[in-house]
C-alpha cells in the first residue's frame, strides 16, 4: 500500500520570500511522484512530476522539487513567491509498475502568500 | 475548447434524490477518472475507465454508478443521495492507463450539496 504525508497543513509566507512545502511518501514499490496545484474554486493542475533521471525537477511558475529516495521525500520549493501562488498544493504518487493509473494524494498544504 | 469539462458546476438537491454529473474530455485520452474531494479537501479516487472499460472501483457504495458511453465521456449517476455525499467531484483524464506516469488533467469540479 502507498501513502503520502504532507507535513504542513498551512504555510503562511510573505510575498517574495522563499517557500518549501514538504511531502513524504511510503510505498513498497517504486513510484512516480507529482505535485498538483488547486487555485480557489478550480480543478487541479500539474506543477511538476518525477518519472526518472535527474532528481531535481523543474515545473511551471518557477517551482521545483527534489526527489530523495533515501528519505522518501519530494519537497516542493520556490525561491520567491507571489500573491498569485496562494492556493492548495497536493503531493501525489502512483505505482510505477501499475496498470490502473491510480493517484494517491496527500492531505494538501494551503499556501497563503501575504503582501 | 476546455480540455476536461463537467456539468453542472453546482448541484443542490434533497436527500433521497437521484442525480447525474457529466464529464467530457476533448484531449483524445484513453483513460478517465472520478475523484471525490471532501470538506477537508482530501482527494480520493472513486473510479477509472480505460476505453470504456471499468478498471478501478475503490469500494464506492453501489449507489454510485459510472457510465462511459464512449472514451470521451464518463458520467456519474448517484442514487438515493445521502448527506455524506456532499463533496466536490472531479473528473480527470490521462493519455494512457498503464505505467502510472501520465499526467492527469482535471475538470473544474462539481460541487454537490445534499440537504
Amino acid at each position: 500500500a502507498q501513502s503520502v504525508t504532507q507535513l504542513d497543513s498551512q504555510v503562511p509566507v510573505f510575498e517574495e520570500a522563499p517557500v518549501e512545502l514538504r511531502c513524504n511518501y511510503s510505498s513498497s514499490v517504486s513510484v512516480y511522484l507529482f505535485w498538483y496545484v488547486q487555485y480557489p474554486n478550480q480543478g487541479l493542475q500539474l506543477l511538476l512530476k518525477y518519472l526518472s533521471g535527474s532528481t531535481l525537477v523543474k515545473g511551471i511558475n518557477g517551482f521545483e522539487a527534489e526527489f530523495n529516495k533515501s528519505q522518501t521525500s519530494f519537497h516542493l520549493r520556490k525561491p520567491s513567491v507571489h500573491i498569485s501562488d496562494t492556493a492548495e498544493y497536493f503531493c501525489a504518487v502512483s505505482d510505477r509498475g501499475g496498470n490502473t493509473g491510480k493517484l494517491i494524494f496527500g492531505q494538501g498544504t494551503t499556501l497563503q502568500v501575504k503582501p | 475548447d476546455t480540455a476536461v469539462s463537467q456539468t453542472p458546476k453546482y448541484l443542490v438537491t434533497q436527500m433521497g434524490n437521484d442525480k447525474s454529473i457529466k464529464c467530457e474530455q476533448n484531449l483524445g485520452h484513453d483513460t478517465m477518472y472520478w475523484y471525490k474531494q471532501d470538506s477537508k479537501k482530501f482527494l480520493k479516487i472513486m473510479f477509472s475507465y480505460n476505453n470504456k472499460e471499468l478498471i478501478i472501483n475503490e469500494t464506492v457504495p453501489n449507489r454510485f454508478s459510472p457510465k462511459s458511453p464512449d472514451k470521451a465521456h464518463l458520467n456519474l449517476h448517484i442514487n438515493s443521495l445521502e448527506l455524506g455525499d456532499s463533496a466536490v467531484y472531479f473528473c480527470a483524464s490521462s493519455q494512457r492507463l498503464a505505467g502510472g506516469g501520465d499526467t492527469q488533467y482535471f475538470g473544474p469540479g462539481t460541487r454537490l450539496t445534499v440537504l
